[in-house]
Parts: structure tokens; sequence; C-alpha cells
């Protein structure tokens, strides 16, 4: 069956510190996959996608940045975090017309 | 870039009203969905439309799919407490898949 793994669920960093939030697909080859952030009661807000291995587009500049070594495991990474980069963020896999959802990450940045 | 701008951002209706939510955009997108968020969790899907023009009913929900693919509404009739929730758009268009600024609805008993 096909599913989506994002972790950790929860997290709380300082300012300054990196970041690395890791995304793994299973039971899909090749798929194209999503980073998104969202405030509290807004939409999402697309972050980066990737359609392969080692192809990443940036949708936001910003202090993040999404890399892809394998074909189904998507990563997103900060060098320093800032107060701003607080959220709640969400990795996603679409197939055809439909989206599959990780469990989210909330990140807390103190 | 928000490519699908929703309206509106916040709606607070009484037990039993009607209610409709907009989705707009400029480009044109091969599919639309519609989806319910709780806090905390990821959005769940309620519809997909990828015909121009199309109308979906889902009990109380009617989605339709602007003629020109570009644009989506949410009709909610006799909205009930259980239908408070953001509720989401999001389309397709090439590899890109976007969602929609939110909104976010409260129904009170």
């Amino acid at each position: 069956s096909q599913t989506i793994h994002q972790w950790p669920a929860t997290l709380v960093q300082p300012v300054g510190s990196p970041l690395s939030l890791e995304c793994t697909v299973e039971g899909t080859s090749n798929p194209n996959l999503y980073w998104y952030r969202q405030a509290a009661g807004r939409g999402l807000q697309l972050l980066f996608y990737s359609v392969g291995i080692g192809q990443i587009s940036s949708e936001v500049p910003q202090n993040l940045s999404a890399s892809r070594p394998q074909d189904r495991q998507f990563i997103l990474s900060s060098k320093k975090l800032l107060l701003s980069d607080s959220g709640f963020y969400l990795c996603v896999w679409t197939a055809n017309t439909e989206a599959f959802f990780g469990q989210g990450t909330r990140l807390t940045v103190v | 870039t928000q490519l699908l701008e929703q309206s509106p951002q916040f709606l607070s209706i009484q037990e039993g009203e009607n209610l409709t939510v907009y989705c707009n955009s400029s480009s044109v997108f091969s599919s639309l969905q519609w989806y319910r968020q709780e806090p905390g969790e990821g959005p769940v899907l309620l519809v997909t439309v990828v015909t121009g023009g199309e109308v979906k009913k889902l009990k109380r929900l009617t989605f339709q799919f602007g003629d020109a693919r570009k644009d989506s509404s949410l009709h909610i009739t006799a909205a009930q407490p259980g239908d408070t929730g953001l509720y989401l758009c999001a389309g397709a268009t090439g590899n890109q898949f976007y969602f929609g600024t939110g909104t976010s609805l409260t129904v009170i008993p």
C-alpha cells in the first residue's frame, strides 16, 4: 500500500540551531514530493517541490533548503533557524489528482 | 506565491445557515480538490473535480468547478457545528500542487 511517513511530529528548537525534517514514501516510485508550511488557521504555503532525485524547485526564497537524496526521501533543512520559521510543516506526495499527507511537524523556534 | 485565493478568510455563522466559500485563481488547473482540516492534523480530502463546469454534491456540501477551470466554490446548506474546521482548496497544474489560502469556518450551535 502507498504510505508517507514524516518525522518528528513535534520539535522545539532554539534560534540559530539547525533543522532536519525527513519524509519518506512507500509503495510508489518516482513520486512528486512537496514541503508546505502552514501558519495557524491559514492555508498551506508551498516551500519546495521535487519531481525526482536531486531535482528541487524552490517557491519561496527563505532560510530553508530541501534535498532529495533518494527517490522516496525528501528532507527539509535549515542551517540556522529563525523565530519566523515556527509553524506546521507538511510533506505531501501527489499521484494523478490525489494528494497524500504526512503526519505533519509542529516546529516551535524559541 | 499564492496561486489560489480563498474568500472569506474567516467565517462565523449560526447553525442552520447556508454559506459559500470561494477559491479563485488566474491560472488554469487540471484538477481541483477541496479539503477539510482539523487543528494539528493533515487535510482530509472532500472532493476532486476535473471537468470545467462540473458540480458535485456530498450530502449538504455542493462543489462547483468553474467553466474555465480557474475557480471553484463550496456551498454548505444548513451548516452544523460538526462542519467547523479549516477548508482548503488545492489545484494541480503540471508538476505543481498548490493549496489555497484557507477559510476558517466556525458554526455556532
